[in-house]
């Protein structure tokens, strides 16, 4: 699976939007992007994932670039409880996918009041 | 539909004890993950399960741990003589069965458990 690189750490003002970016520059024709959280001490959650399409669900909308070296995953409004660790992952698709995720350091967004 | 549940949520461990945790994957679920993190770091795979098969074990200690998901039940994870070293976090995931794309892959993850060993 391609390496990813985010930030450390990123703040957040309540009711604005977060970004939080990622690069994934060897990533390869067939690797998909996906985002999880980790709230403190929970289990991670799914965000979203997508392959060279900008991406939007209820939680988040993911936009990649065209050259899919990069993406960046946005949460609209964010709120105290969208603080957490952000997870961007990179990994192939098809049945070589359901193997394990493999976690970074991610990006610890801090929203503030 | 419930989603991953683990059991239990907090275990406390002597040196020596064995530690047993429970995963129970969603619902049609046939796929289960265990992964373990360690106080201030981040989640590692351990081991990845259909029923009745080990897929991969890469991440697994070789001695005092092992899985299992049966035919029916939860998946367990087990450690043996459990040492201050396996104190930490241990979570499962869950994935459906193969129904085309990559949507079909992603882990939804349970709680986890904390153990704690003394």
């Amino acid at each position: 699976d391609a390496k990813t690189t985010q930030p450390p750490s990123m703040d957040c003002a309540e009711g604005r939007a977060a970004n939080l970016p990622c690069n994934h520059s060897t990533i390869s024709g067939n690797e998909y992007v996906y985002w999880y959280r980790q709230i403190h001490s929970q289990g991670p959650q799914y965000i979203i994932h997508g392959l060279k399409n900008n991406e939007t669900n209820e939680m988040a909308s993911l936009i990649i670039t065209e050259d899919r070296k990069s993406s960046t995953l946005i949460l609209p409004h964010a709120t105290l409880r969208d603080t957490a660790v952000y997870y961007c992952i990179v990994r192939v698709g098809g049945d070589t996918g359901r193997r394990a995720l493999t976690f970074g350091s991610g990006t610890r967004l801090q929203v503030q009041p | 539909n419930a989603g991953v549940m683990q059991n239990p949520r907090h275990l406390v461990r002597r040196r020596g004890q064995e530690a047993r945790l429970r995963c129970s994957p969603m619902k049609g679920h046939s796929h289960v993950y265990w992964y373990r993190q360690l106080p201030e770091e981040g989640l590692k795979f351990m081991v990845y399960l259909q029923k009745e098969n080990i897929i991969d074990e890469s991440g697994m200690p070789k001695e005092r741990f092992s899985a299992e998901f049966p035919k029916e039940g939860p998946s367990i994870l087990r450690i043996q003589q459990v040492v201050r070293g396996d104190s930490a976090a241990y979570f499962c995931a869950s994935s459906p069965p193969i129904s085309g794309g990559p949507s079909s892959y992603e882990q939804y993850f349970g709680p986890g458990t904390r153990l704690t060993v003394t």
